[in-house]
């Protein structure tokens, strides 16, 4: 299947200061992508869908001046956490669109573990 | 009501059990199912989709019950390494607003 990277897979930061992830897809260009959020025990929540060369879409409740998205190319999309606080210690994940045979199929990176300190 | 919702579990069974999983949905317009896989602290992989004529995949079964918006997932012959959280994902809307709705998970311990 297709192959979606993260990077980095794990990170710790101070409180107040800001982390990039990024997101490629390796094999296959994808126009969307996605940005999920995961905390211990919940359910991925998305975050943002990302279309290659046009601003995100944030879901209701994700404030789009904290977590900046950037989707410059068809094979990399960013997430920037601006001004991280504790509360912001998550399992973030990715995931590419890619088109396959008229059907859509999502693929997952391995997903960005941040701590904040 | 939650859009997706399962049995959290735990479900504890021995190796080379059957177990089953159910997951409701709400909303009746829903157009795919699927089951994912998660391993704890990795990346949800695809297990399975789920099709209006039930499909099975070796020791997998799915089975889709839109009356009752309902999907469930049969595992048979349980290894060891089927421990995991199953998440049932749901996709409410066709066209570009192609959204996953993700559940709980349910997660599942094979013991020796």
């Amino acid at each position: 299947g297709a192959v979606v990277s993260q990077h980095p897979s794990w990170v710790i930061c101070k409180s107040g200061t800001s982390v990039k992830i990024e997101c490629r897809s390796l094999d296959f260009q994808a126009t969307t992508m996605f940005w999920y959020r995961q905390f211990p025990k919940q359910s991925l929540m998305l975050m943002a869908t990302s279309n290659e060369g046009s601003k995100a879409t944030y879901e209701q409740g994700v404030e789009k001046d904290k977590f900046l998205i950037n989707h410059a190319s068809l094979t990399l999309s960013t997430l920037t956490v601006t001004s991280a606080h504790p509360e912001d210690s998550s399992f973030y994940i990715c995931s590419a669109r890619a088109v396959a045979g008229g059907t859509y199929e999502q693929y997952f990176g391995p997903g960005t573990r941040l701590t904040v300190t | 009501r939650k859009e997706v919702e399962q049995d959290p579990g735990p479900f504890n069974v021995p190796e080379g059990a059957t177990v089953a999983f159910n997951c409701t949905y709400s909303n009746s317009a829903s157009q795919s199912f699927f089951w994912y896989r998660q391993d704890c602290r990795k990346e949800p992989k695809l297990l399975m989709s789920v099709y209006s004529s039930g499909n099975e995949d070796g020791r997998f079964t799915a089975q889709l019950n839109r009356a009752s918006q309902y999907i469930s997932l049969l595992i048979r012959d349980s290894k060891l390494s089927d421990s995991a959280t199953y998440l049932c994902v749901v996709r409410p809307y066709a066209g570009n607003n192609r959204k996953l709705i993700w559940g709980l998970g349910t997660s599942l311990a094979v013991n020796p």
